[in-house]
């Protein structure tokens, strides 16, 4: 099994380009979601999405942008690139139910923006 | 709304010794609560997770956590550490809703000393 499938492992962009990172899963999960990790601030929240057609806000969401127009994909825009948008980049999904809910996590994305 | 606090940012502990790291989370309903683990370079892995089941939770690795929902709290635990017991801890907190976000405490570095 795939899993999550998250490209491209490593970027690097210059001050005001544009990118997309892709993420894919093969579990029919309902949740999706876009984490930055960031050192001494664990994983923050960018987006998440809740099914097909349906994304939100998370913790934080200024500079990037998500859509969710199929179950299995759940891809991350950067509009236009900034320094403070350097981190590694996790997408994970999970399955709807909070009984089960755990998180399975894409091998993580490293962007570094000059 | 979900948050959780992970109310140490380093831990420092002798090999043989009991490990406890702290978890307080706030959550309007019950929540789910899970603990994640990620080595250095590494992804995150599961340890274990409460899903109002057994408050007593047994993880992977000898770990274990309970639940206190009298306290809001989500505590880690093992009897005595290994030195591959060395690694960023994250408490995770999702809402009763299958529409809730799923937030991450800010980690806790475990090191382990001979």
């Amino acid at each position: 099994n795939a899993g999550v499938t998250q490209t491209p492992k490593f970027q690097v962009l210059k001050t005001g380009q544009s990118m997309t990172l892709q993420c894919a899963q093969d579990m029919n999960h309902e949740y999706m979601s876009w984490y930055r990790q960031d050192p001494g601030m664990g994983l923050r929240l960018i987006h998440y999405s809740v099914g097909a057609g349906i994304t939100d806000q998370g913790e934080v969401p200024n500079g990037y942008n998500v859509s969710r127009s199929t179950t299995e994909d759940f891809p991350l825009r950067l509009l236009s690139a900034a320094p403070s948008q350097t981190s590694v980049y996790f997408c994970a999904s999970s399955s709807g139910t909070s009984e089960s809910g755990e998180l399975f996590f894409g091998e993580g994305s490293r962007l570094t923006v000059l | 709304a979900q948050s959780v606090t992970q109310l140490d940012s380093h831990v420092s502990v002798s090999e043989g010794t009991p490990v406890l790291l702290r978890c307080n989370y706030s959550s309007s309903y019950s929540p789910s609560l899970f603990w994640y683990v990620q080595h250095p370079n590494k992804g995150l892995q599961l340890l274990l997770k409460y899903t109002s089941a057994a408050t007593l939770v047994k993880g992977i690795n000898g770990f274990e956590a309970e639940f206190k929902k009298s306290e809001t709290s989500f505590h880690l635990t093992k009897p005595s550490a290994h030195m591959s017991d060395a690694a960023e801890y994250f408490c995770v907190v999702r809402g009763y809703s299958s529409a809730s976000k799923i937030i991450f405490g800010s980690g806790t570095r475990l090191s382990i000393r001979p």
